[in-house]
C-alpha cells in the first residue's frame, strides 16, 4: 500500500530535550517536506527536499533542522525543543514538484513540549 | 512572497445547504490545488486545476479556477455530514512549492 508513515504519532517531551521525527514513504517520491499545523494558521512549511542531498527552508525553519540521506526518508529533527514548538507535525511527499503531483501526506505527529 | 488567502474561515450550515469556500493568490498560479483534512485526520488531495477558467466537478463538489489563475473557489452542493472538515487550497507559482491556505473549517448541522 502506498503510504507515508511518521513515528512517533504522539510526542510529549521537555524543553532542551532533543528529538527526531522520523518520516518515510514507499511510493519512490523525490520531494518531501515537513508542515506543521496550528489553529487558525493553516499548514506552514517547515523544510522541504526536493531530491537527495537536497534541503530547503520553507516558511518557518527556525528550530528544525532535516536530512535526507536517503530518497524515502526525511527526519525532522529538533536539536532543543521549545514550547512554541508544540505543534502538529505532518510530512508529505510527492513525484518531481515541478509536474505539480499531488502531495500524499502521513498520519500526523502531535508533539508537545512543555 | 507568494501569498494564498482563504475565506471564510469558518462556515456553519445547516445539511442539505450549499457551502462554498475562495481561495485568492498574491500572483499569478501555476496550478491550484485542494485538499481536505476531516476531523482528527491529515490532508487528503481532492483535486488540481491547471487551465485559466477551469471547472471540474466530482459529484457535489464544484472547483473553479480563475480566468487569470489568481483565484479559485470550491462549491459543495447539498451538504451532507460526510462533508464535515477543512477544505484547503494550495497554490504554485512555477518550480515553487505549494503554498497552503488557512482552510476553511465546514460544520454541518444534521
Amino acid at each position: 500500500e502506498a503510504q507515508v508513515t511518521q513515528n512517533p504519532r504522539y510526542l510529549i517531551t521537555v524543553t532542551g530535550k532533543k528529538l527526531t521525527v522520523t518520516c518515510s514513504q514507499n511510493m519512490n517520491h523525490e520531494y518531501m517536506s515537513w508542515y506543521r499545523q496550528d489553529p487558525g494558521l493553516g499548514l506552514r512549511q517547515i523544510y522541504y527536499s526536493m531530491n537527495v542531498e537536497v534541503t530547503d527552508k520553507g516558511d518557518v525553519p527556525e528550530g528544525y533542522k532535516v536530512s535526507r540521506k536517503e530518497k524515502r526518508n526525511f527526519p525532522l529533527i529538533l536539536e532543543s525543543p521549545s514550547p512554541n514548538q508544540t505543534s502538529l507535525y505532518f510530512c508529505a511527499s510527492s513525484a518531481y514538484p515541478g509536474q505539480s503531483y499531488e502531495q500524499y501526506f502521513g498520519p500526523g505527529t502531535r508533539l508537545t513540549v512543555t | 512572497g507568494q501569498q494564498v488567502m482563504q475565506i471564510p474561515q469558518y462556515q456553519h450550515v445547516q445539511e442539505g445547504e450549499d457551502f462554498t469556500t475562495y481561495c485568492n493568490s498574491s500572483t499569478t498560479l501555476s496550478n491550484i490545488q485542494w485538499y481536505k483534512q476531516r476531523p482528527g485526520g491529515h490532508p487528503v488531495f481532492l483535486i488540481q486545476l491547471v487551465k485559466s477558467g477551469e471547472v471540474k466537478k466530482q459529484k457535489r463538489l464544484t472547483f473553479q479556477f480563475g480566468e487569470a489563475k489568481k483565484n479559485s473557489s470550491l462549491h459543495i452542493t447539498a451538504t451532507q455530514t460526510t462533508d464535515v472538515g477543512t477544505y484547503f487550497c494550495a497554490g504554485k507559482e512555477g518550480n515553487t512549492p505549494l503554498v497552503f491556505g488557512k482552510g476553511t473549517r465546514l460544520s454541518v448541522i444534521a
